[in-house]
């Protein structure tokens, strides 16, 4: 599986826009980009996945560049909820049983 | 539907006494996972399963045991416990892309 590097932690006032940031530069072509947070304590949340296309859901929107070697996690308008570990994950999908690697994450603390 | 559920929420052993976890999910899916998650890391793959009746190993499999004799039912016993294995777990299930956790169990071993 495709190693993926994040910052270990980052701020981002009430309101505004999160842009949390991965590089994954020995992704595959079959790898996807799953993004996953954990809030203090509680088991970890599936936020989105993509490909090669930017993708948007209800809580986030994805971007991933054009050569795939890095996303950007894009969380529009953070809220004090929001503050949580955030997860870049690469996996082929589907997976047949196999497990997502939880590296150590980037802790997004949003201010008031 | 409850999603995915863990029993207990909290347990404190001794060392060497025996425990079992139970995780359940009503998602009907095929897969449950067991991880551990320590303090400031991120989760750890102890045991997995693929369907009723299979399990196998993940990255930190010693000194834990798994069972799925039910399709909704993981189970991972703890047969001697040492304090190495104080942490939180977690379990989760998944169809295809997509897992789903449940609230964890923290366990501490004196």
């Amino acid at each position: 599986d495709a190693k993926t590097t994040q910052p270990p932690s980052m701020d981002c006032a009430e309101g505004r826009a999160a842009n949390l940031p991965c590089n994954h530069s020995t992704i595959s072509g079959n790898e996807y980009v799953y993004w996953y947070r954990q809030i203090h304590s509680q088991g970890p949340q599936y936020i989105i996945h993509g490909l090669k296309n930017n993708e948007t859901n209800e809580m986030a929107s994805l971007i991933i560049t054009e050569d795939r070697k890095s996303s950007t996690l894009i969380l529009p308008h953070a809220t004090l909820r929001d503050t949580a570990v955030y997860y870049c994950i690469v996996r082929e999908s589907p997976f047949y049983g196999q497990n997502f690697v939880f590296g150590p994450g980037t802790r997004l603390s949003v201010l008031p | 539907n409850a999603g995915v559920t863990q029993t207990p929420k909290f347990r404190v052993l001794k060392t060497g006494q025996s425990m079992t976890l139970l995780c359940a999910q009503d998602m009907n899916h095929e897969y449950m996972y067991w991880y551990r998650q320590d303090p400031g890391m991120g989760l750890r793959l102890i045991h997995y399963s693929v369907g009723e009746g299979t399990t196998a190993k993940g990255e930190v499999p010693d000194g834990y045991n798994v069972s799925r004799l039910k399709k909704q039912n993981f189970l991972l016993g703890l047969e001697s416990a040492a304090p190495s294995q104080t942490s939180v777990y977690f379990c989760a299930s998944s169809l295809l892309n997509t897992q789903y956790f449940g609230p964890g169990t923290r366990l501490t071993v004196l």
